[in-house]
């Protein structure tokens, strides 16, 4: 079946420092998109990438969608403990009418 | 946040018995999604639905089945409940005609199966 594979599973950082995840695919992507989850939360909706290679940033996250569209990456830049929860890539296909979830990298952020 | 509720918030149930959740939106939504989470699986889609008497499965629909008779309820019915199946189940909604826009999720339910 189609997966979407996201790395790492887990990252803890000091506040301050820089956090990055990772989706892959096997296959050509459709869309991608990405979700937080804070803890005890539900996942919130942070932004849908559809075109090769785009780049979108909002304030001091930057999403990125690879070239051959089976890529995409989350940049936190100097995290903040309110950046903590789960990331969670959401892939779907052409001809396939749903979106498939990665299984999330966990945030934690020391003061 | 959109307007989704689901209910009950927490259930414990025993093996075998029937178990019925609902999602209730008052968006006027056209899709409608029941995911579980589990630790290490991230979401895993059950069954969604694209209109009313319109559903469809997921990559993880045995064991569950789905009913939408009215554009803002969608029910999750496990029809012999298993311990497998203690998950958090959250339920979606989503606005775009094609179903491929942002999906907002409700609070979830806590369902244990001893």
């Amino acid at each position: 079946g189609q997966q979407v594979m996201q790395i790492p599973q887990y990252q803890h950082v000091q506040e301050g420092e820089d956090f990055t995840t990772y989706c892959n695919s096997s296959t050509t992507l459709s869309n991608i998109q990405w979700y937080k989850q804070r803890p005890g939360g539900h996942p919130v909706f942070l932004i849908q990438l559809v075109k090769s290679g785009e780049v979108k940033k909002q304030k001091r996250l930057t999403f990125q969608f690879g070239e051959a569209k089976k890529n995409s990456s989350l940049h936190i830049t100097a995290t903040q403990t309110t950046d903590v929860g789960t990331y969670f890539c959401a892939g779907r296909w052409h001809n396939f009418n749903k979106f498939y979830f990665g299984s999330g990298t966990k945030l934690n952020v020391k003061p | 946040d959109a307007g989704i509720t689901q209910s009950p918030r927490h259930k414990v149930t025993e093996t075998g018995t029937p178990v019925t959740l609902r999602c209730h939106q008052t968006e006027n939504h056209r899709y409608m999604y029941w995911y579980r989470q589990d630790p290490g699986h991230g979401l895993r889609l059950i069954h969604y639905s694209y209109g009313v008497k319109d559903t469809d499965k997921g990559e993880v629909s045995d064991g569950y089945s789905v009913s939408r008779s009215k554009t803002e309820d969608f029910l999750l019915t496990l029809e012999s409940a298993t311990s497998s199946q203690t998950s958090v189940y959250f339920c979606a909604i989503s606005e775009s005609g094609t179903g491929f826009g942002e999906q907002y999720f409700g609070p979830g339910t806590r369902l244990t199966v001893t």
